[in-house]
Formats: C-alpha cells, structure tokens, sequence
C-alpha cells in the first residue's frame, strides 16, 4: 500500500544554516504529496504541496520538489530561523484523491 | 483560524469514562477524517467519512466510535477510557468535490481536542 518515510529527528539547527528532510514515497498511479506543520501547542498546517512529478512546492521560504524518479519530496529552506522550530511532517494523498498519509513526523529546533 | 472547529479544547477525565469530541468541518468540505497523537506513536489515522457514509478505517479502537451526521459535523465517541487513550485528538476535513479531476484534496486541521485519563 502507499506510505511515507521520512527523517528520523529530533534535528538541531543554528539559526541561518540549512535545513534539509528528507522524505521518501511509495505509491500507485500519481499521488499528490505534502508538507505540514505543528507548531508547538497547535494543529497542522499546510505549509506547501506539489501534484505532479517535477512540480515545485514553496512557501515562507520552504521548498519540495516532487521527484517520481526517486520517490521524494525532500524539504529545504536556505536559512532557517528560531521561529521555524516546529515538526514537520511529509504526507501523499492517494491517486483518487480519498485517502492520506502521513510521514512520523521531524522535530526541528532552531537556536540562536 | 482553519476554518475547522473541535471542541472540546481540554478534557480531563477518569478510567472508564465516555467522552465525545465534536468537530465541525471547513464550510464545504464533505469529509472529515479523525486521527490520535500520542507522543510514542505519532499521527495515527483512525477513520474517515464522506458526505455521512464512513469511507476507511484506520488503527480505530473497537471501544471507539464515529459518525457524521446530514449537517456534516461529525462526533467520536471514546468509550471505557484508558490510561493510554490519553493524547491530543485532532480533526481534518477535506473535499468540496470527489475524484482526481477536482484537483489535490488537501486536509486541514482543527487545533484538536487534548484527552487526558487519569
């Protein structure tokens, strides 16, 4: 069946280094893949999404580009900030749009 | 604000007890799914329902239940608590339209509904 697998964490980061998660996908036909957000206290957000194969999903200076060859999604922003500390967590809907998976999920912490 | 309304926020209650979150789905969206988050198991899926009809079931306990009724909201009910129910119960709805030409269904979340069991 389809499912994510994504990186373990917890990930520590210095604030203006580089972030990258990765996140692997196995799936029939042509799922739509995404990237959510739990900040600390609250529920997850759509931080962003790509639907085809070499699609680019972006947003707040995150980016993930949808690889069929090598079935990932990898997350990455060029200088991540305290207030990024949060855990995100990769998902694929399914090919019929019905159903939805999610990665376990990597906590990040950005310190000054 | 997502648009995606539970309630309870908080939830303290004693072993064996009944509770029921309630949650009111995004204006539109036909399908409501229900997942637990424990902090040693992640985001689990319990189950989902479209437009009423339940449409798959996860890792849902038998002495947990769910339905959703015409005006779409929908209510799980958790029955003869246990020290470990204890964990944040979150709510997603997505899906104005069904099928693949609707374009990516994309969930969104409610800000859940904590359960502690003591």
């Amino acid at each position: 069946g389809d499912s994510v697998t994504q990186m373990e964490g917890p990930v520590t980061l210095s604030e203006e280094a580089f972030l990258t998660i990765n996140c692997t996908y196995t799936a029939t036909g042509y799922p739509s893949l995404f990237w959510y957000v739990q900040y600390p206290g609250e529920g997850l957000q759509l931080l962003l999404k790509a639907t085809k194969a070499d699609d680019k999903g972006s947003n707040k200076g995150f980016e993930a580009t949808y690889r069929k060859e090598t079935t990932s999604f990898h997350l990455e922003k060029g200088s991540v900030q305290v207030s990024d500390s949060a855990v995100y967590f990769c998902a694929l809907s399914s090919w019929t749009g019905n159903q939805f998976y999610f990665g376990t999920g990597t906590s990040l912490t950005v310190i000054p | 604000d997502s648009g995606v309304t539970q309630t309870p926020k908080h939830l303290i209650t004693a072993t064996g007890q009944r509770v029921t979150l309630r949650c009111s789905p995004r204006s539109g969206d036909l399908s409501v799914y229900w997942y637990q988050q424990s902090l040693d198991q992640g985001l689990q899926f319990l189950i989902q329902y479209y437009n009423g009809e339940e449409r798959a079931k996860g890792n849902i306990l038998e002495r947990f239940s769910a339905q959703q009724f015409p005006d779409l909201h929908s209510e799980l009910n958790l029955s003869s608590l246990e020290l470990g129910d204890s964990a944040l119960y979150f709510c997603a709805s997505s899906m104005k339209r069904q099928g693949r030409l609707s374009g990516a269904n994309v969930l969104t979340f409610g800000a859940g509904s904590r359960l502690t069991v003591l």
